[in-house]
């Protein structure tokens, strides 16, 4: 049970330039989410998913995107990338059965340097 | 709507020392709460969480924290302070029907030998 993965671990581009982070996970988890982590801002929700084939904005969605055709892949694309997208990417799940007070589980991050 | 703040970004305490770090909430419905814990490089994982069984909930690591529904405060303490401590500490609250928490901005914890 190798829970949530996230490729690669870190990642330099040149502005404008467009990549695809990846997130999977083995657990069935129906919710995945996208978060940005930058000093001082704490954890912002980039985008998320209650099931393949549903997404939705989270607090900061613009020059990203996101898909979700199966359960266990949850990929975040950025289409051009601009130097205010370095950052410390991360991707968790969690079960959607017993509601809110269930766990996110976290991949171990990306990070993104933009120059 | 529901918000987190967490006051103070940096935390520092000696070894062996209490550890007190604070969390207030905003939520209009009865909230679930969390605590994660975040190791440098790593990412975040569940110290504990609220579900309102019981108003002091006990976590990993010899963590635990208060629910207080009157000072909607959700304090994190731990009674001695250890090196491995040393990490970053998110507050977090879900409530509302929503599948979303809200995070705090975090707090560095800082132990000094």
């Amino acid at each position: 049970n190798a829970g949530v993965t996230q490729t690669p671990k870190f990642q330099v581009l040149k502005t404008g330039q467009s990549m695809t982070l990846q997130c999977a996970q083995d657990m069935n988890h129906e919710y995945m989410s996208w978060y940005r982590q930058d000093p001082g801002m704490g954890l912002r929700l980039i985008h998320y998913s209650v099931g393949a084939g549903i997404t939705d904005q989270g607090e900061v969605p613009n020059g990203y995107n996101v898909s979700r055709s199966t359960t266990e892949d949850f990929p975040l694309r950025l289409l051009s990338a601009a130097p205010s997208q370095t950052s410390v990417y991360f991707c968790a799940s969690r079960r959607t059965g017993q509601g809110e007070n269930e766990k996110l589980f976290f991949g171990s991050g990306t990070q993104l340097s933009v120059l | 709507a529901q918000s987190v703040t967490q006051l103070g970004s940096h935390v520092s305490v000696s070894e062996g020392a209490l550890v007190l770090l604070r969390c207030n909430y905003s939520s209009s419905v009865p909230p679930y709460l969390f605590w994660y814990v975040q190791y440098p490089n790593q990412g975040l994982q569940l110290l504990l969480k609220y579900t309102s069984a019981a108003t002091l909930v006990k976590g990993i690591n010899g963590f635990e924290a208060e629910f207080k529904k009157s000072e909607t405060s959700f304090h994190l303490t731990k009674p001695s302070a250890h090196m491995s401590d040393a990490a970053e500490y998110f507050c977090a609250v879900a409530s509302g029907g929503s599948y979303i928490p809200t995070f705090g901005r975090g707090t560095s914890l800082i132990v000094h030998p």
